[in-house]
């Protein structure tokens, strides 16, 4: 159970296109998604913070408008790199908070992860 | 500020013998959980073991353990009769405020 599908795993774009990575919860309700980057060897650094039907909250230094991020139902949010520069390439991981907290089951699951090369 | 700390870059253990992985942690808060995940070259995000500050019982599963301080704010994992498959990045995380403090990580080889 509690599985997180991130699609897709990699991803090659040009210069200056968009792109859009899918996370979804498979057998569970997320009301809170997280997002990700992972530079090698690296930790994970968090972008932004999603809540099912309202906007996302961005760290300091992530730009909202290159960073697009939609949560428009409790199993699935979206991450668009909109225009995106080769400065852009990264691992992009997602995670689902599970549960509430005190429970048994409170956790959080992660997505398999996404390669992004902008050429 | 709530952070945690890994000291130990890298560590490497002979298959089949014991290792321990560094975790201290700095919080205000008096619950919180702990968790250590294990990222292998496939670098899917894998739970090992959770623990929550408010139970003193040690977390256990299978071979992995942690030894929890509360008051030293340390938080180490114990990895027993290593094998070839643990060899992974190892990430100590802090849940404050429902969000994920991470560290930066504990690279773990095994010698065969």
């Amino acid at each position: 159970g509690a599985v997180v599908s991130q699609h897709p795993s990699w991803v090659i774009c040009k210069s200056g296109t968009s792109v859009k990575i899918e996370c979804r919860s498979l057998d569970f309700q997320a009301t809170t998604m997280f997002w990700y980057r992972q530079f090698p060897k690296q930790s994970l650094m968090l972008m932004a913070t999603s809540n099912e039907g309202s906007k996302a909250t961005y760290e300091q230094g992530v730009e909202k408008d290159k960073f697009l991020i939609n949560h428009a139902s409790l199993t699935l949010s979206t991450l668009t790199v909109t225009s995106a520069h080769p400065e852009d390439s990264s691992f992009y991981i997602c995670s689902a908070r599970r549960g509430q907290g005190g429970g048994a089951n409170y956790g959080y699951t992660f997505g398999s992860g996404t390669r992004l090369t902008v050429v | 500020a709530q952070t945690v700390t890994q000291s130990q870059p890298e560590m490497s253990v002979q298959e089949a013998e014991t290792v321990t992985l560094s975790c201290t942690y700095d919080t205000s808060e008096s619950d919180y959980y702990l968790f250590w995940y294990k990222q292998p070259p496939s670098r899917q995000m894998i739970l090992v073991i959770r623990q929550e500050a408010y139970k003193q019982q040690n977390a256990t599963e299978n071979r992995f353990s942690v030894n929890f301080q509360k008051a030293a704010k340390s938080f180490s994992l114990k990895i027993s009769d290593s094998q070839l498959g643990d060899a992974a990045m190892y990430f100590c995380a802090m849940d404050s405020n429902y969000q994920l403090i991470w560290g930066a990580g504990t690279k773990l080889i095994i010698k065969p």
